[in-house]
């Protein structure tokens, strides 16, 4: 089935700095979610993509639709401590099919 | 509050056990997901309604489950004589259709119920 690869696995960095990540698939996706996860609850969506090359903002996060349509990014601006968490990007496998196929994550951790 | 909620959010039980989840979405939402996200890993999509009808089901959904929306309303997730391997977190999700060309409704999440098979 589809996957998506995301990178970095983890990441440790410093409070105030910038962070980025990406995820990738083996095939075309229509559009393009990032969803963040705190520990013991329920993913909740960032920033949502519905066209490839398209850029959106949602305060000091920022994601990109991938033009070749098979990766996106996300940035983060300044982080602070609530920030910290793991970071899935998601999208319906096919167009007008609701059912999301989840990356592997990547785990945000805030080094004092 | 107005989200999605699910009880329990945690669950202990022995293999063999029956277990039965609920979840309520939120109101208006016609369409319910169910997930399952084991550690380390993203949700993993089992199965959604719209309204009563059951339209998709995950291969990862063995007859051992079975998941239920009577009234178009809170639905159950329900796995008969549990295994070790069942223990995971078991998420659900809603959303309402929108019109569009994004082909994608926003699927809100629950909290999830965790669930420990010993």
């Amino acid at each position: 089935g589809q996957q998506l690869n995301q990178s970095p696995q983890s990441m440790f960095i410093q409070e105030g700095e910038d962070v980025s990540m990406n995820c990738t698939s083996s095939s075309i996706f229509n559009t393009w979610l990032w969803y963040k996860q705190d520990p013991g609850e329920g993913p909740v969506l960032l920033i949502a993509l519905y066209k490839a090359g398209e850029l959106t903002s949602n305060g000091r996060l920022t994601a990109q639709f991938g033009i070749t349509r098979k990766d996106s990014f996300l940035n983060i601006s300044a982080s602070i401590p609530s920030d910290v968490g793991i970071y899935f990007c998601a999208g319906p496998p096919n167009f007008g099919n609701e059912k999301l196929t989840f990356g592997t994550g990547t785990r945000l951790t805030i080094i004092p | 509050d107005t989200g999605v909620s699910q009880d329990p959010r945690h669950k202990i039980t022995k293999r063999g056990q029956n277990v039965t989840f609920r979840c309520d979405p939120i109101s208006e939402h016609n369409r319910l997901y169910w997930y399952r996200q084991t550690l380390g890993q993203g949700p993993e999509f089992l199965t959604y309604f719209q309204n009563e009808a059951q339209l998709e089901k995950s291969r990862l959904l063995s007859d051992r489950f079975s998941a239920e929306r009577p009234k178009g309303s809170f639905s159950t997730l329900e796995i008969q004589r549990t295994e070790q391997g069942d223990s995971a977190m078991y998420l659900c999700a809603s959303s309402f259709p929108t019109s569009g060309t994004s082909g994608t409704d926003t699927q809100y999440f629950g909290p999830g119920t965790r669930l420990t098979v010993l």
